[in-house]
């Protein structure tokens, strides 16, 4: 069965860290396109990052220099990792696999709370 | 980047269409045809019901089809049933190599 299973979100304090795990099965994660997706409460998704099966990545402006996206082939696991995290990260968090023939999510996790708060 | 605009909610009667739009610039919805539509149940993963403006994935109803004109994207929900009930967000690839999502529309059937 092709499933993706978020871990590791939590309650973090503001300006700490916090590392997000996607383990996949059914396929095989470096030969795939895979990015997070987040949701705050209340509101729309928004991309988050991309890592491509070459190793390239991008991410969201409000993200890059503060989020690291990777992942070990090995495990067949992505990874999220989260530093200097705001009140506004506060989300769910969402692996993805993106289509290879298009910008489209074929494949979604069911997500892991983040909730940034003092 | 700015977040597609969707209106935040559209209703409909059992067997009446509605149509949801999803407005972006040049720089993504208008520029590229990589418009998805997802279906999204609280609680649940989202599921993509359109890409590449007008193509559903195997399995996915043909009361659901999806248009582009210009900057605004739209999908169509054909024969509102109670399950169409949901959240519904477009998404489009842009400019800068990144995807955008939309603002999100809620769907109510009554």
């Amino acid at each position: 069965e092709v499933e993706l299973v978020e871990s590791g979100g939590g309650l973090v304090q503001p300006g700490g860290s916090l590392r997000l795990s996607c383990a996949a099965s059914g396929f095989t994660v470096s030969s795939s396109y895979m990015s997070w997706v987040r949701q705050a409460p209340g509101k729309g998704l928004e991309w988050v990052s991309v890592i491509y099966s070459g190793g390239s990545t991008y991410y969201a402006d409000s993200m890059k220099g503060r989020f690291i996206i990777s992942r070990d082939n090995s495990k067949n696991t992505l990874y999220l990792q989260m530093n200097s995290l705001r009140d506004d990260d506060t989300a769910v968090y969402s692996c993805a696999r993106r289509m290879i023939t298009s910008h489209a999510f074929d494949m979604w996790g069911q997500g892991t709370l983040v909730t940034v708060s003092s | 980047q700015s977040a597609l605009t969707q209106p935040a909610s559209v209703s409909g009667s059992p067997g009446q269409s509605i149509t949801i739009s999803c407005t972006g610039t040049s720089s993504d919805v208008g520029g590229y045809n990589y418009v998805s539509w997802y279906q999204h149940h609280p609680g649940k993963a989202p599921k993509l019901m359109i890409y590449d403006v007008k193509t559903r994935p195997s399995g996915v109803s043909n009361r659901f089809s999806g248009s582009k004109s210009g900057n605004t994207a739209s999908l169509t929900i054909s024969g509102l049933q109670a399950e169409d009930e949901a959240d519904y967000h477009c998404s489009s690839y842009t400019s800068s190599n990144t995807l955008v999502f939309g603002t999100g529309t809620k769907v109510t059937v009554l």
